[in-house]
């Protein structure tokens, strides 16, 4: 079955460039969760995406920016990275909560070095 | 704020061994979920707990929910090596999953 698919799967910027990141969420799910993991830690949420919209936002900082296209993947834009940002970025997938429609999977993250 | 607690952060175990692990929240929420992560991976989805008194059980792990208490338990039954991993709940409030800081399982011969 597919799966949720974020690419690049590595990614090794200089401090101050720009990152762009994508997730392709499971064939019809409509919702698609950011999250940001430092090593060591628990995944800490950045923002939300349900039919193109934001839905909710968490800790992002205002450097990043990310959007839903009409086909539902996402993209997590970073700018003026810094070497804090180095950490696991996942993407997950699901339906809208709603009823037994729940469950989201998670993408196998794209592993962000900044130097 | 939704805050989420787990406990404990940290389990060494013996195989063979039964161990509960705690998820405790803050606010109401009517969706738990229990993931898995090994060193480097993705989350593996383990339960997804919608009602209160849910139970779910897959092999030797069994998860449950108590919406009143604001408490999910994650229950291992005899415990074997292939379960070493960090275990997180996460708690669906306004849009988002919020994560518990994770317990980390290791199981020893």
């Amino acid at each position: 079955a597919a799966g949720v698919i974020q690419s690049p799967r590595h990614l090794i910027k200089e401090k101050r460039e720009t990152a762009t990141l994508k997730c392709y969420p499971i064939p019809r799910h409509d919702t698609v969760y950011w999250y940001q993991q430092g090593p060591g830690q628990d995944p800490q949420f950045l923002i939300s995406f349900y039919e193109k919209m934001q839905s909710d936002k968490g800790s992002i900082p205002d450097r990043f920016s990310a959007q839903q296209f009409s086909d539902y993947h996402s993209e997590l834009n970073m700018s003026s990275l810094e070497l804090g940002d180095s950490a696991l970025y996942f993407c997950a997938s699901s339906l809208w909560p709603r009823g037994q429609n729940t469950e989201a999977f998670f993408g196998q993250g794209t592993r962000l070095t900044v130097v | 704020e939704l805050k989420v607690e787990q406990n404990p952060l940290f389990l060494s175990m013996q195989e063979g061994k039964n161990y509960t692990i705690y998820c405790n929240y803050s606010t109401t929420s009517d969706r738990l979920y229990w993931y898995r992560q090994d060193p480097g991976k993705s989350l593996e989805s383990l339960f997804v707990l919608l009602s209160n008194g849910a139970v779910k059980q897959e092999g030797r792990l069994m998860a449950s929910l108590d919406t009143k208490a604001r408490l999910s338990t994650l229950h291992i039954t005899a415990a074997v090596h292939d379960l070493s991993a960090t275990y997180f709940c996460a708690v669906y409030n306004n849009n988002d999953m919020r994560f518990g800081a994770g317990t980390r399982l290791t199981v020893k011969p």
